[in-house]
């Protein structure tokens, strides 16, 4: 099972809106609405932004957004805010023996 | 909500056995439902999932690595432990556990991981 592919870096000013793809394929995120997102701080433990495609946990801002269409699954992040400068990751379940495969992850950076 | 805290020697010789271990507060390990899961970050590489053991411990491992993992449960000390054998330089990296529920397919909780260095 191959990772999933993101974009290395996505980069936005304050206030604007920046869209993180996540590639897979029809053994995964194609086939599957279990597609889930992670924040990631240098140092911190992972957060769940996203689950299940478009779900936000409780707690999680409404400026974060999921959806996809056929392999890809994207996250939105809307209103930019320094503080969504962070490591981004998808995930999603598989089929076959690899039961979960991540996105190679993406930086975002708050011009 | 559980937190999870990762434990390990930070430095192990090549084809040595790794042990690493995590461990929860806030919720019993053996708490129906839950399953325990390592997960992996290579230095300067995505993630890569490892493989989890059930609240009952029942485990299930990536089969890229199945032959030299070994993921128990410790339920005394309300811990579940990762064993890595024969390591190469290529099981360097940053090693997470995490909180997977029963019929959900995210991970909800993680710990902030711990380095492991393979070096002579």
């Amino acid at each position: 099972q191959s990772a999933l592919t993101q974009p290395a870096s996505v980069s936005g000013s304050p206030g604007q809106s920046i869209t993180i793809s996540c590639t897979g394929s029809s053994s995964d995120v194609g086939a599957y609405d279990y597609v889930s997102w992670y924040q990631h701080h240098p140092g911190k433990a992972p957060k769940l932004m996203i689950y299940d495609v478009t779900n936000r946990p409780s707690g999680v801002s409404n400026r974060f957004s999921g959806s996809k269409s056929d392999n890809t699954a994207s996250l939105t992040i809307s209103g930019l805010q320094a503080e969504d400068e962070a490591d981004y990751y998808c995930s999603s379940y598989a089929s076959g023996s690899t039961l979960y495969v991540f996105g190679t992850g993406t930086k975002v950076t708050v011009l | 909500q559980v937190q999870l805290q990762e434990s390990g020697p930070g430095l192990v010789k090549p084809s040595q056995t790794l042990s690493l271990t995590c461990s929860v507060s806030g919720g019993s390990i053996s708490s129906d439902g839950n399953y325990w899961t390592w997960i992996r970050q290579h230095p300067g590489k995505g993630l890569e999932w490892i493989g989890f053991i059930s609240y009952s411990g029942n485990p299930y491992s990536n089969p890229s690595l199945k032959s030299r993992i070994t993921i128990s449960l410790d339920t005394s000390n309300n811990q579940f432990s990762l064993k890595l054998s024969s390591v190469t330089a290529a099981d360097t990296a940053v090693y997470y556990c995490a909180r997977r529920v029963r019929s959900t397919y995210y991970f909800d909780s993680w710990g902030q991981g711990t380095l492991l260095t393979v070096s002579s």
